[in-house]
């Protein structure tokens, strides 16, 4: 099973600011990463794909960047509607998808 | 425009059977790359895979579960259903419904709420 862990857990930030969330697989998951948001009472929103794709209609303050091991979720400067959860999910291995643990991204 | 719908009962026994239905419109599992999975979310807590079904009616289950779950699909209706056999307390989630080519969920359903509870 391809453990996904992000990190931090909690992180705050005040509008305007940049934020780096950052997600690590326990094996190699080359590119089939993806990221989604997360607001209360919500469905989940697939915000990028491929580890660096934006998805159709997703502003362009949102960045993905890495492969392998290691990726990224940038977002540049932080509007108020981006306060949510953030969840990167792996697909690389279809007999065991995961998530990650998932990231908050809080009002500093 | 793409939507997805799931249904099913809002409140089930100990040890009983769940069935849900997702009932999508705006794209057909027929198509090739085409999937739908179930996700599950405890109330505050993280997203968790449940099971996935293609195009080419191949099926995959999370390992922890694979024995309770059972996914299907019926093209004609543009449905597809899961089943979790002996429900517990700690089953108790939102359960989605997700579709979207080669494993990338674009699309959701709003999410039905289960409680497990006697």
């Amino acid at each position: 099973e391809i453990v996904m862990t992000q990190s931090p857990a909690t992180l705050s930030v005040s509008p305007g600011e940049r934020a780096t969330l950052s997600c690590r697989a326990s094996q190699s998951v080359s590119s089939n990463l993806a990221w989604y948001q997360q607001k209360p009472g919500q469905a989940p929103r697939l915000l990028i794909y491929g580890a660096s794709t934006r998805a159709t209609g997703i502003p362009a303050r949102f960045s993905g960047s890495g492969s392998g091991t290691e990726f990224t979720l940038t977002i540049s400067s932080l509007q108020s509607e981006d306060f949510a959860v953030y969840y990167c999910q792996q697909y690389n291995n279809w007999l065991k998808l995961t998530f990650g643990g998932g990231t908050k991204v809080e009002i500093k | 425009q793409v939507t997805l719908r799931e249904s099913g009962p809002a409140l089930v026994k100990p040890t009983q059977t769940l069935t849900l239905t997702c009932t999508f419109s705006g794209f057909s599992l027929s198509t090739s790359g085409m999937c739908v999975s179930w996700v599950r979310q405890p109330p505050g807590k993280a997203l968790e895979w449940l099971a996935l079904i293609d195009w080419d009616d191949d099926k995959y289950y999370s390992t922890s579960l694979k024995t309770r779950l059972t996914i299907s699909k019926d093209t004609s209706k543009n449905q597809v259903v899961l089943t979790m056999t002996n429900m517990d307390p700690v089953d108790t989630a939102t359960y989605y419904c997700a579709g979207g080519y080669d494993g990338v969920w674009n699309y959701w359903g709003q999410g039905t709420l289960v409680t497990v509870s006697s």
